[in-house]
Protein backbone atom coordinates (compact mmCIF):
# COMPACT_ATOMS: atom_id res chain seq x y z
CA UNK A 1 0.00 0.00 0.00
CA UNK A 2 0.85 3.61 -0.24
CA UNK A 3 1.30 5.94 2.94
CA UNK A 4 1.76 9.52 2.92
CA UNK A 5 2.54 12.44 5.55
CA UNK A 6 1.98 15.32 5.65
CA UNK A 7 1.24 18.63 8.34
CA UNK A 8 -1.74 18.51 10.15
CA UNK A 9 -2.09 22.13 10.45
CA UNK A 10 -0.37 25.32 9.39
CA UNK A 11 -0.87 29.43 9.88
CA UNK A 12 0.70 32.17 7.74
CA UNK A 13 -0.23 35.86 7.67
CA UNK A 14 -1.19 37.14 4.22
CA UNK A 15 1.82 38.07 1.72
CA UNK A 16 4.18 35.74 3.47
CA UNK A 17 5.21 32.06 2.04
CA UNK A 18 4.67 28.49 3.34
CA UNK A 19 6.00 25.32 2.33
CA UNK A 20 3.97 22.22 3.09
CA UNK A 21 5.74 19.25 3.10
CA UNK A 22 4.59 15.72 2.41
CA UNK A 23 6.63 12.38 2.43
CA UNK A 24 5.78 8.96 0.99
CA UNK A 25 5.79 5.43 0.98
CA UNK A 26 4.64 3.38 -1.75
CA UNK A 27 6.34 0.85 -4.44
CA UNK A 28 6.11 1.92 -7.80
CA UNK A 29 5.67 5.58 -7.79
CA UNK A 30 4.43 7.11 -11.07
CA UNK A 31 4.15 11.06 -9.78
CA UNK A 32 2.87 13.06 -6.88
CA UNK A 33 0.01 15.78 -7.21
CA UNK A 34 -1.47 18.88 -4.71
CA UNK A 35 -5.07 19.30 -4.79
CA UNK A 36 -6.80 22.02 -2.83
CA UNK A 37 -10.19 22.04 -0.78
CA UNK A 38 -12.32 24.29 0.56
CA UNK A 39 -14.74 23.76 3.20
CA UNK A 40 -17.61 22.03 2.02
CA UNK A 41 -16.42 21.98 -1.77
CA UNK A 42 -14.49 19.41 -4.26
CA UNK A 43 -10.55 19.07 -4.37
CA UNK A 44 -9.51 20.80 -7.26
CA UNK A 45 -6.20 20.54 -9.28
CA UNK A 46 -2.88 22.18 -8.40
CA UNK A 47 0.11 20.81 -9.30
CA UNK A 48 1.60 17.55 -10.61
CA UNK A 49 5.29 16.69 -10.34
CA UNK A 50 6.07 13.61 -12.22
CA UNK A 51 9.75 13.75 -12.57
CA UNK A 52 12.32 15.60 -10.02
CA UNK A 53 12.32 19.25 -9.80
CA UNK A 54 10.56 22.74 -9.46
CA UNK A 55 6.68 23.14 -10.96
CA UNK A 56 6.18 26.89 -10.83
CA UNK A 57 2.33 27.65 -11.60
CA UNK A 58 1.92 31.50 -10.74
CA UNK A 59 1.83 32.27 -6.83
CA UNK A 60 1.92 27.82 -6.50
CA UNK A 61 5.05 25.98 -6.91
CA UNK A 62 5.80 22.15 -6.43
CA UNK A 63 8.95 20.43 -5.60
CA UNK A 64 9.86 16.73 -5.70
CA UNK A 65 13.04 14.79 -4.97
CA UNK A 66 12.04 10.99 -6.01
CA UNK A 67 15.09 9.66 -4.05
CA UNK A 68 14.28 11.87 -1.04
CA UNK A 69 10.11 10.57 -1.65
CA UNK A 70 9.62 13.89 -0.62
CA UNK A 71 8.30 16.60 -2.42
CA UNK A 72 6.46 20.16 -1.29
CA UNK A 73 3.77 23.19 -2.45
CA UNK A 74 4.85 26.36 -1.91
CA UNK A 75 2.75 28.95 -1.65
CA UNK A 76 3.66 32.81 -2.41
CA UNK A 77 1.65 36.05 -1.71
CA UNK A 78 -0.92 34.43 0.63
CA UNK A 79 -3.93 35.32 0.36
CA UNK A 80 -7.03 34.92 2.71
CA UNK A 81 -8.81 32.92 -0.02
CA UNK A 82 -6.04 30.78 -0.02
CA UNK A 83 -7.53 29.48 3.48
CA UNK A 84 -7.63 25.86 2.52
CA UNK A 85 -6.62 22.08 2.92
CA UNK A 86 -4.23 20.98 0.86
CA UNK A 87 -3.52 17.41 0.02
CA UNK A 88 -0.79 15.35 -1.13
CA UNK A 89 -1.60 12.29 -3.57
CA UNK A 90 0.60 9.50 -5.08
CA UNK A 91 -0.17 7.87 -8.67
CA UNK A 92 1.55 4.56 -8.26
CA UNK A 93 2.45 2.62 -11.84
CA UNK A 94 0.33 -0.65 -12.44
CA UNK A 95 -2.98 0.64 -11.47
CA UNK A 96 -5.90 2.43 -12.94
CA UNK A 97 -4.66 5.86 -12.68
CA UNK A 98 -6.27 6.71 -9.19
CA UNK A 99 -4.73 8.54 -6.37
CA UNK A 100 -3.87 8.01 -2.93
CA UNK A 101 -4.67 11.00 -0.99
CA UNK A 102 -2.38 12.16 2.10
CA UNK A 103 -4.39 13.51 5.58
CA UNK A 104 -4.10 16.93 4.36
CA UNK A 105 -3.28 20.11 5.45
CA UNK A 106 -5.59 22.48 7.37
CA UNK A 107 -4.06 26.28 5.76
CA UNK A 108 -5.38 29.22 7.91
CA UNK A 109 -4.23 32.54 6.77
CA UNK A 110 -4.50 35.47 9.12
CA UNK A 111 -4.51 38.96 8.46
CA UNK B 1 -12.07 23.13 -18.08
CA UNK B 2 -13.84 20.04 -17.80
CA UNK B 3 -16.73 19.38 -15.88
CA UNK B 4 -17.94 16.75 -13.33
CA UNK B 5 -21.83 17.12 -12.40
CA UNK B 6 -22.78 15.22 -9.27
CA UNK B 7 -25.90 14.75 -7.65
CA UNK B 8 -27.77 15.44 -5.54
CA UNK B 9 -25.70 17.90 -3.81
CA UNK B 10 -27.16 16.28 0.07
CA UNK B 11 -29.43 14.15 0.48
CA UNK B 12 -30.88 12.98 4.21
CA UNK B 13 -32.33 9.91 4.46
CA UNK B 14 -33.63 7.05 7.34
CA UNK B 15 -31.84 4.12 7.53
CA UNK B 16 -32.75 1.45 5.83
CA UNK B 17 -32.94 3.45 2.40
CA UNK B 18 -31.56 3.01 -0.33
CA UNK B 19 -29.95 6.34 -1.78
CA UNK B 20 -28.60 6.77 -5.44
CA UNK B 21 -25.57 9.52 -6.17
CA UNK B 22 -24.76 10.10 -9.84
CA UNK B 23 -21.62 11.35 -11.40
CA UNK B 24 -21.72 12.81 -15.11
CA UNK B 25 -18.52 14.06 -16.77
CA UNK B 26 -20.09 17.13 -19.29
CA UNK B 27 -18.17 17.75 -21.41
CA UNK B 28 -15.73 14.72 -21.94
CA UNK B 29 -15.88 11.36 -21.84
CA UNK B 30 -15.30 8.87 -19.11
CA UNK B 31 -14.20 5.41 -18.99
CA UNK B 32 -13.45 5.50 -16.01
CA UNK B 33 -14.43 7.25 -12.86
CA UNK B 34 -13.25 7.16 -8.99
CA UNK B 35 -15.62 7.35 -5.93
CA UNK B 36 -13.76 9.05 -2.76
CA UNK B 37 -15.34 9.04 0.62
CA UNK B 38 -14.48 12.00 3.43
CA UNK B 39 -15.16 12.09 6.84
CA UNK B 40 -14.98 15.45 8.21
CA UNK B 41 -11.62 17.29 8.41
CA UNK B 42 -10.31 13.61 6.78
CA UNK B 43 -8.37 12.54 3.83
CA UNK B 44 -10.14 11.25 0.88
CA UNK B 45 -10.70 7.64 0.87
CA UNK B 46 -10.84 5.89 -2.40
CA UNK B 47 -14.14 3.60 -2.54
CA UNK B 48 -13.88 1.95 -5.99
CA UNK B 49 -12.93 2.41 -9.34
CA UNK B 50 -15.78 2.60 -11.84
CA UNK B 51 -15.41 1.00 -15.36
CA UNK B 52 -17.44 1.84 -18.11
CA UNK B 53 -19.47 -1.17 -19.13
CA UNK B 54 -17.71 -3.26 -16.53
CA UNK B 55 -17.24 -3.90 -13.05
CA UNK B 56 -16.03 -1.83 -10.63
CA UNK B 57 -12.88 -2.14 -8.73
CA UNK B 58 -13.80 -1.85 -4.64
CA UNK B 59 -10.97 -1.31 -2.42
CA UNK B 60 -10.22 -3.57 0.19
CA UNK B 61 -12.67 -3.13 3.41
CA UNK B 62 -15.65 -1.24 0.87
CA UNK B 63 -18.51 -3.94 0.82
CA UNK B 64 -19.61 -4.13 -2.80
CA UNK B 65 -23.16 -5.39 -1.76
CA UNK B 66 -23.80 -2.67 -0.24
CA UNK B 67 -22.13 0.75 -2.39
CA UNK B 68 -23.33 -0.93 -5.23
CA UNK B 69 -21.42 0.93 -8.59
CA UNK B 70 -22.88 1.40 -12.22
CA UNK B 71 -20.95 2.71 -15.17
CA UNK B 72 -23.23 2.17 -17.93
CA UNK B 73 -22.36 5.20 -20.65
CA UNK B 74 -19.05 6.94 -21.10
CA UNK B 75 -20.67 10.03 -19.11
CA UNK B 76 -22.23 8.46 -16.25
CA UNK B 77 -21.45 6.63 -13.21
CA UNK B 78 -23.77 5.71 -9.87
CA UNK B 79 -23.24 5.32 -6.75
CA UNK B 80 -25.78 3.47 -4.79
CA UNK B 81 -25.78 3.32 -1.14
CA UNK B 82 -28.36 0.77 -0.26
CA UNK B 83 -29.91 0.22 3.18
CA UNK B 84 -28.02 2.60 4.26
CA UNK B 85 -27.31 3.37 8.26
CA UNK B 86 -26.02 5.89 10.30
CA UNK B 87 -22.47 5.07 9.89
CA UNK B 88 -22.26 5.36 6.19
CA UNK B 89 -22.96 9.46 6.93
CA UNK B 90 -20.22 10.91 5.14
CA UNK B 91 -19.33 12.84 1.93
CA UNK B 92 -19.11 11.16 -1.35
CA UNK B 93 -17.46 12.44 -4.04
CA UNK B 94 -16.90 11.30 -8.06
CA UNK B 95 -13.84 12.62 -10.12
CA UNK B 96 -12.52 11.30 -13.57
CA UNK B 97 -9.79 12.78 -16.12
CA UNK B 98 -10.26 13.36 -19.32
CA UNK B 99 -8.09 11.97 -22.08
CA UNK B 100 -5.97 15.09 -22.66
CA UNK B 101 -5.72 16.81 -19.02
CA UNK B 102 -3.28 14.26 -18.12
CA UNK B 103 -2.58 13.41 -14.34
CA UNK B 104 -5.43 16.03 -13.30
CA UNK B 105 -8.11 14.67 -11.66
CA UNK B 106 -11.73 16.38 -12.23
CA UNK B 107 -14.26 16.11 -9.16
CA UNK B 108 -17.68 16.30 -8.60
CA UNK B 109 -19.13 18.90 -6.04
CA UNK B 110 -19.93 15.95 -3.70
CA UNK B 111 -22.57 14.41 -1.68
CA UNK B 112 -23.40 15.02 1.89
CA UNK B 113 -25.19 11.97 2.83
CA UNK B 114 -26.73 12.02 6.38
CA UNK B 115 -28.50 8.88 7.59
CA UNK B 116 -31.20 9.29 10.61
Amino acid sequence: GQSLEQPSEVTAVEGAIVQINCTYQTSGFYGLSWYQQHDGGAPTFLSYNGLDGLEETGRFSSFLSRSDSYGYLLLQELQMKDSASYFCAVRVTGTARQLTFGSGTQLTVLP
Amino acid sequence: GAVVSQHPSWVICKSGTSVKIECRSLDFQATTMFWYRQFPKQSLMLMATSNEGSKATYEQGVEKDKFLINHASLTLSTLTVTSAHPEDSSFYICSARTGTGGEKLFFGSGTQLSVL
